[in-house]
């Protein structure tokens, strides 16, 4: 049981440039989401999905993109990259909201925009 | 509006000492919290949650926490720390499909 995979672990991109982070989950998970982590900041949600075809924003949106096709992927796109979208990028998912839910976590992908 | 604070950025901790991690938190509803730990270029790990009934929790690795509605306030203890406990400390309120995270403690153990 794979749980929550992000791919890739590591990505170093240059201002301007478009990337596209990858999350998978194989727990069929209705509900997913992506955060990101800054120092001091905690973790901040960016978009999320509460099942295919579904995604709304989050607390950080501009910047990234978001489309939910199938349960299992959730793969969060910038467009356009910018020095301050440098950042550790967390992707979850869970099978509830409310009592007895429990976010799992993937292994973040830590992005440098240079 | 929802949002939690962890109001210590960073405590210091002997090896063998108790320890209690504060997470206040503003939420409207009947909250369901959490508590994550983060080991250095690691992800999240949940430690323990919390939804209804009996407002002392255990969870994993010897930690509790304890739900003070009065409070607004879900603090979480051990009561003897360990080395391998050096990590960033997370607390959480589910809010509907999302989690909104305090900005975290980090711990750090003296031998």
């Amino acid at each position: 049981n794979a749980g929550v995979t992000q791919t890739p672990k590591f990505q170093v991109l240059k201002t301007g440039q478009s990337m596209t982070l990858q999350c998978a989950q194989d727990m069929n998970h209705e509900y997913m989401s992506w955060y990101r982590q800054d120092p001091g900041m905690g973790l901040r949600l960016i978009h999320y999905s509460v099942g295919a075809g579904i995604t709304d924003q989050g607390e950080v949106p501009n910047g990234y993109n978001v489309s939910r096709s199938t349960t299992e992927d959730f793969p969060l796109r910038l467009l356009l990259a910018a020095p301050s979208q440098t950042s550790v990028y967390f992707c979850a998912s869970s099978y509830g909201s409310g009592e007895n839910t429990e976010a799992f976590f993937g292994q973040g992908t830590r992005l440098t925009v240079v | 509006a929802q949002s939690v604070t962890q109001p210590d950025i960073h405590i210091t901790v002997s090896e063998g000492a108790s320890l209690e991690l504060r997470c206040n938190y503003s939420y409207g509803a009947t909250p369901y919290l959490f508590w994550y730990v983060q080991s250095p270029g690691q992800g999240l790990q949940l430690l323990l949650k919390y939804f209804s009934g009996d407002t002392l929790v255990q969870g994993i690795k010897g930690f509790e926490a304890e739900f003070k509605r009065s409070q607004s306030s879900f603090n979480l203890r051990k009561p003897s720390v360990h080395w391998s406990d050096a990590a960033e400390y997370f607390c959480a309120v589910e809010g509907t499909y999302k989690y909104i995270f305090g900005t975290g403690t980090r711990l750090k153990v003296l031998a």
